[in-house]
């Protein structure tokens, strides 16, 4: 497997512009998580979905962020309108918990530089 | 959600073992304990996880006291390729929250 893949790797917009980010996990893989990583905030969670349903999204910074997973293999995070602020790098990752599974590795992406102007 | 404060940065030098510990009080009956690494511009990286005693991998060691409420990492024999931002996480283990949540981390400086 070609482990997690996101993309754009690097991502320059202008404020008030659709923002959106994708995220293949993991064949196989029963969790998915967003995370966000700034110097002053560090590595936040954003939202993580369940077998494509969202569990937790408490970590959305407002309304202006949405996040989906259509099928297993394809998660979206979008932001409309983007501000400069939201300037990070955005990180998605999937995990297996299969039943009895004790394993705590989730798999990172290798990100996406998000650069408002 | 159980609490982890660790070091927020750490030097050393080629060749030495660094230990690492990270406080858990109030960790949980379910709860594992987990290591993750990030180096510049990458996505953090699994390292090794415990519930109790020593977990010993080909990359580090953790050891966990009988109590769970600290755990140790320790790498040996540390690279200049080991600098890095070392976190630890406390993991439910319950269905319900899989989460991954982690905290300011402790970044490790190997110097030649």
């Amino acid at each position: 497997d070609a482990g997690v893949i996101q993309s754009p790797r690097h991502e320059v917009t202008e404020m008030g512009q659709e923002v959106t980010l994708r995220c293949k996990p993991i064949s196989g893989h029963d969790y998915l998580f967003w995370y966000r990583q700034t110097m002053m905030r560090g590595l936040e969670l954003l939202i993580y979905f369940n077998n494509n349903v969202p569990i937790d999204d408490s970590g959305m910074p407002e309304d202006r962020f949405s996040a989906k997973m259509p099928n297993a293999s394809f998660s979206t995070l979008k932001i409309q309108p983007s501000e400069p602020r939201d300037s990070a790098v955005y990180f998605c990752a999937s995990r297996y918990t299969g039943t009895g599974h004790m394993n705590t590795e989730a798999f990172f992406g290798q990100g996406t530089r998000l650069t408002v102007v | 959600l159980a609490k982890t404060t660790q070091p927020i940065s750490m030097d050393s030098y080629e060749g030495q073992e660094v230990n690492i510990t990270c406080s858990h009080n109030n960790i949980a009956t379910n709860d594992y304990i987990t290591w993750y690494q990030q180096f510049p511009s990458q996505g953090p990286r699994f390292i090794i996880q415990g519930y109790k005693t020593k977990v010993t991998n080909e990359v580090a060691s953790l050891f966990i006291p009988a109590d769970r409420k600290s755990s140790t990492l320790s790498l040996p024999r540390v690279s200049l390729s080991d600098t890095a931002v070392y976190y630890c996480l406390v993991v439910l283990m319950d269905t319900g929250r899989r989460a991954l949540t982690f905290g300011s981390g402790t970044r490790l400086q190997v110097q030649p």
